[in-house]
């Protein structure tokens, strides 16, 4: 079946750790994003990706990086940085960037920063 | 900046019940809206995506309707059903941007 997996679902941090979460997809989308959702907000664009090896800050992009060496894969890692990076997190893909017509997401990542 | 509201943030009905879930934004300008659903703990599910250009989409149960003059879009869901209850949120996009709502959490009680 196609579709976009996230991975690990729930993960665990101590202060001062980075983390690494997964997102592959086998839709053959050309863009992919992530997201950032807290309670009672609206999704908030953190990084997106139109092609392999390019990729463009969202609204809050601090604290965070990502990489795009595989169209499938568009990992995201949360820094020490990131001030308050409990949340879940979201990664969607599109067929094209502008406009981006019909997003499609998978099922998220809940972090928790202990 | 657009700004996309979603009120009321919670609904409860009894099952059967037709009802409309509302969606409001600032810049008309927009290139479409799409409804999502989402259960609690999961990802988004694209529900039903309206151009600029049309008035309105149907799905099953499901309708939406778009009136970018006034900036508002509705869905409306009829028999409502327990295994409706989710969060529903809409999306707008323009200008290679696309901004949320909050979304509304519906419960359907049986």
């Amino acid at each position: 079946d196609g579709g976009i997996t996230q991975s690990p679902k729930y993960l665990f941090r101590k202060e001062g750790q980075n983390v690494t979460l997964s997102c592959e997809q086998n839709l053959n989308h050309d863009a992919m994003y992530w997201y950032r959702q807290d309670p009672g907000q609206g999704l908030r664009l953190i990084y997106y990706s139109q092609i392999v090896n390019d990729f463009q800050k969202g609204d809050i992009a601090e604290g965070y990086s990502v990489s795009r060496e595989k169209k499938e894969s568009f990992p995201l890692t949360v820094t020490s940085a990131q001030k308050n990076p409990t949340a879940f997190y979201l990664c969607a893909s599109s067929t094209r960037l502008a406009p981006t017509g019909e997003l499609f997401f998978g099922e998220g990542s809940r972090l928790t920063v202990l | 900046k657009q700004e996309v509201t979603q009120i009321p943030a919670a609904l409860s009905v009894p099952e059967g019940e037709n009802l409309v879930l509302n969606c409001s934004f600032t810049d008309s300008a927009i290139y479409n809206l799409q409804w999502f659903r989402q259960d609690p703990g999961k990802g988004l599910t694209s529900l039903l995506l309206i151009q600029s250009s049309q008035r309105e989409q149907t799905s099953g149960r499901l309708n939406a309707s778009l009136d970018k003059s006034s900036g508002r879009s509705t869905l409306y869901i009829a028999a409502s059903q327990p295994g409706d209850s989710a969060t529903y949120l809409c999306a707008v996009e323009n200008n290679n941007d696309m901004r949320f709502g909050a979304g509304t959490r519906l419960t359907v009680k049986p």
